[in-house]
């Protein structure tokens, strides 16, 4: 079953501190990963997108990492900052019979404290 | 990469009554994609829409119940039918213009049905 699962579920960090959400996913055929920020009330908003090849990508203080043997992503937050509070989402995308499919997953929500 | 206007940003609105959501995009687009994303939960596909031809339905989710419009390239309604609280929801409509950060999303209308 096409599946993308993350951990943790929900994290709080002190400002300034660095985080690792993860991103594990047993969707084939796989055709690239995403990580997605999402702001309470907003749509989400793309943060880094990898392909099979790819395993690391940075975005600023965000980096993405990306194991296609395990099947497995991560991101890091680095330097944490209180606008870093939002959900993160990562999602999957298998290409099959000529369509894509985007498999998304739950999402970690991030607080980020003073 | 492209810049999507939805509107309205949020409703309240009285059970077995309709409401429409609107997506205009900045860039002509071949394909528009509806999403639900309840309370908690990770976004879900209702139906990706295409220029001049009807929609494409997920599992779940009707025609009847969720009308989608789909006049030209860069336009695109969701309307919501007959609604109940179980439709409280956020809606996002999205994008996938060419450009290496795939999807990009509305800011979402948060609907809720009392």
């Amino acid at each position: 079953k096409n599946q993308v699962e993350q951990s943790p579920q929900s994290l709080i960090i002190l400002e300034g501190k660095n985080c690792t959400l993860q991103c594990n996913y047993t969707v084939s055929p796989f055709s690239n990963l995403r990580w997605y920020k999402q702001d309470t009330g907003r749509g989400p908003v793309s943060l880094t997108i990898m392909t099979f090849s790819e395993n690391t990508k940075s975005n600023g203080r965000y980096t993405a990492t990306l194991d296609a043997d395990t099947k497995q992503s991560s991101l890091h937050i680095t330097a944490s900052q209180l606008s870093d509070s939002a959900s993160y989402i990562c999602v999957v995308s298998r290409y099959n019979s000529g369509t894509y499919k985007y498999i998304f997953g739950t999402g970690t929500r991030l607080k980020v404290l003073a | 990469s492209a810049v999507i206007s939805q509107k309205p940003s949020r409703d309240i609105c009285q059970r077995g009554t309709s409401l429409t959501i609107q997506c205009q995009v900045d860039s002509q687009v071949t394909m528009m994609f509806w999403y639900r994303q309840q309370p908690g939960q990770s976004l879900t596909l209702i139906a990706t829409a295409n220029q001049g031809s009807e929609a494409t339905y997920e599992s779940g989710f009707v025609i009847d119940k969720f009308p989608i419009s789909r006049p030209n390239l860069t336009f695109s309604t969701l309307t919501v039918s007959n609604m109940s609280p179980e439709d409280s929801s956020i809606y996002l409509c999205s994008v996938e213009p060419t450009g290496s950060y795939g999807y990009t999303f509305g800011s979402g209308t948060r609907l809720t049905v009392v």
